[in-house]
């Protein structure tokens, strides 16, 4: 069975402080991203990378870094949390040929 | 990717069929169709895509309309685990590293009664 683990459903932190959120796939797929999902907005792409050390820009990159040192995970970073980017955050992936993402349970982040 | 429209809500009874609309005037010709959905609490899930033709899975049905403008997902008989919000996409492929890249809009908020 295909998966997608996040390293964690919820998560509180302060304004200011650096975030990691850890994203691993088990099926070897090429693509990775990272979402965010808010009321009313719905998802939208923070990052996505197509390959080791790879990475692109999605919609809303600000405020966001990324790492891809191994295939099969993907981080996402803030580097200063502020409290607009208390959110949802959803990491997927698929392979290079085929737009089926598979995606993990998501990270519910409060910053307060 | 360009824009789809979806009702922003439908409801339907326990072991009915369900009929998902969506509207994808701007389709171009090699973008395939793609419906993810998201159950509570959890990420969306991939449930079908095409190009042209009908197609069938396990999970449910898509028809897609002679022009491509249009498409409906069809659910043959809803469960109440059916429950969740749908999606319709059609990425566009530019090309280069785009390719994988998905729009969610707001989708189709579907309850079913018991």
């Amino acid at each position: 069975d295909v998966k997608v683990t996040q390293s964690s459903r919820y998560l509180v932190k302060r304004t200011g402080e650096k975030v990691f959120l850890e994203c691993v796939q088990d099926m070897d797929h090429e693509n990775m991203f990272w979402y965010r999902q808010d009321p009313g907005l719905g998802l939208r792409l923070i990052y996505f990378s197509y390959d080791v050390k790879m990475k692109e820009k999605g919609d809303i990159p600000e405020g966001y870094s990324v790492s891809r040192e191994k295939k099969e995970r993907f981080s996402l970073i803030l580097e200063s949390a502020s409290t607009n980017q208390t959110s949802m955050y959803l990491c997927a992936s698929s392979t290079r040929e085929k737009y089926e993402q598979y995606f993990g349970p998501g990270t519910r982040l409060t910053v307060t | 990717d360009a824009k789809t429209t979806q009702p922003n809500s439908m409801e339907s009874n326990e072991e009915e069929p369900v009929h998902l609309p969506c509207n994808h005037s701007t389709i171009s010709g090699t973008d395939y169709i793609h419906w993810y959905r998201q159950l509570p609490s959890q990420g969306p899930e991939y449930v079908i895509h095409g190009l042209t033709s009908n197609v069938n899975n396990r999970m449910a049905s898509l028809a897609i309309a002679e022009d491509r403008k249009s498409s409906t997902l069809i659910l043959h008989r809803a469960t109440l685990r059916d429950a969740a919000v749908y999606y319709c996409l059609h990425p566009h492929n530019a090309g280069g590293t785009s390719y994988g890249k998905l729009t969610f809009g707001q989708g189709t908020i579907l309850t079913v009664h018991p």
